[in-house]
């Protein structure tokens, strides 16, 4: 059974282009969930998806971040017109319960704006 | 929503010697209790957990103590070894999501 898959593990991109990130879940795992971390800080939740919703995204920024679990395919984490503020890693983690279940770490993607 | 701390922040020592490493949660919902290992360019491990129904859980070095009452949890690392080192983070999840604590960076000098 494959671990959390994510895709790019690094990512290079000028202010202003887009960074797409993906998440493919563990096999059997429906909940998926979307953490950055700065260097030297801990983990700050951004985002709770099922398939085809999202369940929670208090901590997504407002503006220029969205995510979507498709039916079908990865989990996507989409940054639009970066900043230098966005270099951080992006780790997602999948459940297979959700809520009070465990979660389980992909080795994450570096992204670096320049 | 759930705010959880974690203290301390850096802990330092010996070889052998136990480390202790404790967190807070404000959600009196929260229900599951996870502790995660984190070495330097990895992703977060899950060494051990505890849920709301148990006081107490012990794996080999390592056991996680809960007192719900005061709303607070424990990871205590017994005998510790060089590779224990990494940043240590607490978490607390009700039915919806989860939360972490800003981590302990752990170190274990020879």
């Amino acid at each position: 059974n494959a671990g959390v898959m994510q895709n790019p593990r690094h990512l290079v991109r000028r202010r202003g282009q887009e960074a797409r990130l993906r998440c493919s879940p563990m096999k059997g795992h429906s909940h998926v969930y979307w953490y950055r971390q700065l260097p030297e800080e801990g983990l700050k939740f951004m985002v709770y998806l099922q398939k085809e919703n999202i369940i929670d995204e208090s901590g997504m920024p407002k503006e220029r971040f969205s995510a979507e679990f498709p039916k079908e395919g990865p989990s996507i984490l989409r940054i639009q017109q970066v900043v230098r503020g966005d270099s951080a890693a992006y780790f997602c983690a999948s459940s297979p319960t959700g809520g009070s279940g465990e979660q389980y770490f992909g080795p994450g993607t570096r992204l670096t704006v320049t | 929503g759930e705010n959880v701390e974690q203290h301390p922040s850096t802990l330092s020592v010996q070889e052998g010697d136990s480390a202790v490493i404790k967190c807070t949660y404000s959600d009196s919902a929260s229900n599951y209790f996870p502790w995660y290992k984190q070495e330097l360019g990895k992703r977060p491990q899950l060494i051990i957990d505890i849920r709301s129904n148990v006081g107490e859980k012990k794996d080999q070095r390592i056991a996680v103590t809960l007192n719900k009452t005061a709303k607070h949890f424990s990871l205590h690392i017994t005998e510790t070894q060089p590779e224990d080192s990494a940043v240590y983070f607490c978490a607390a999840s009700n039915y919806v999501d989860m939360r972490f604590g800003a981590g302990t960076r752990l170190t274990v000098k020879p």
